[in-house]
């Protein structure tokens, strides 16, 4: 049950592009289509904001992306804004009604 | 409207203990797993333990397991976390969150979070 590795921090300018990699193993992330992401602001609960690692819920601009490639899954923010300045993690489904979380990368918006 | 509200937080003392609460309202609660995410003082998201909908099915993470125990009251629309052996590392907010489907596939409905805080 080790947590799923993501980098500290990434930032872009308004209007770029930033990816966030999400690394585990053959028992989370590769063994399962089921990679969420969440974004969290400050004092805020979690926001899902992709499952099942590329579909969106309602209402989640399609800036956001998510991939997955073995053991490792991505999203990406295009046309980065002021307010997708947040903390965000993702999560893989592990079995038996278990999760495990991803370290959390905080995104800046120059 | 969709919704789950914790309570039951509050300060103890090493090796006490605390029961959390969380009561769902706005969808049919016996019909999706639901999961207790707890995060300390500047750190990240960790998953504490899961339940499947009919509770009969409980999962822990390792840091937990022994401790903690996670039960659901399907007539009463509500999920609980009873915290045994609380340690300082205990101390977090702690969410209840919704699966998005029956199971996995993400949790789509968080609460606002409870704090507990372990300290003498």
């Amino acid at each position: 049950q080790s947590a799923l590795t993501q980098p500290r921090s990434v930032s872009g300018s308004p209007g770029q592009s930033v990816t966030i990699s999400c690394t585990g193993t053959s028992s989370d992330v590769g063994g399962y289509n089921y990679v969420s992401w969440y974004q969290q602001h400050p004092g805020k609960a979690p926001k899902l904001m992709i499952y099942d690692v590329n579909k969106r819920p309602s209402g989640v601009p399609d800036r956001f992306s998510g991939s997955k490639s073995g053991n490792t899954a991505s999203l990406t923010i295009s046309g980065l804004q002021a307010e997708d300045e947040a903390d965000y993690y993702c999560c893989s489904y592990a079995g038996s009604y278990s999760y495990v979380f991803g370290t959390g990368t905080k995104v800046t918006v120059l | 409207e969709v919704q789950l509200l914790e309570s039951g937080g509050g300060l103890v003392q090493p090796g006490g203990s605390l029961r959390l609460s969380c009561a769902a309202s706005g969808f049919t609660f016996r019909s999706y797993a639901v999961s207790w995410v707890r995060q300390a003082p500047g750190k990240g998201l960790e998953w504490v333990s899961g339940i499947s909908g009919s509770g009969g099915t409980t999962h822990y993470a390792d840091s937990v397991k022994g401790r903690f125990t996670i039960s659901r009251d399907n007539s009463k629309n509500t999920l609980y976390l009873q915290m045994n052996s609380l340690r300082a590392e205990d101390t977090a907010v702690y969410y209840c969150a919704k699966d998005r489907v029956a199971v996995a596939g993400g949790m789509d409905v968080w609460g606002q979070g409870t704090t507990v805080t372990v300290s003498s």
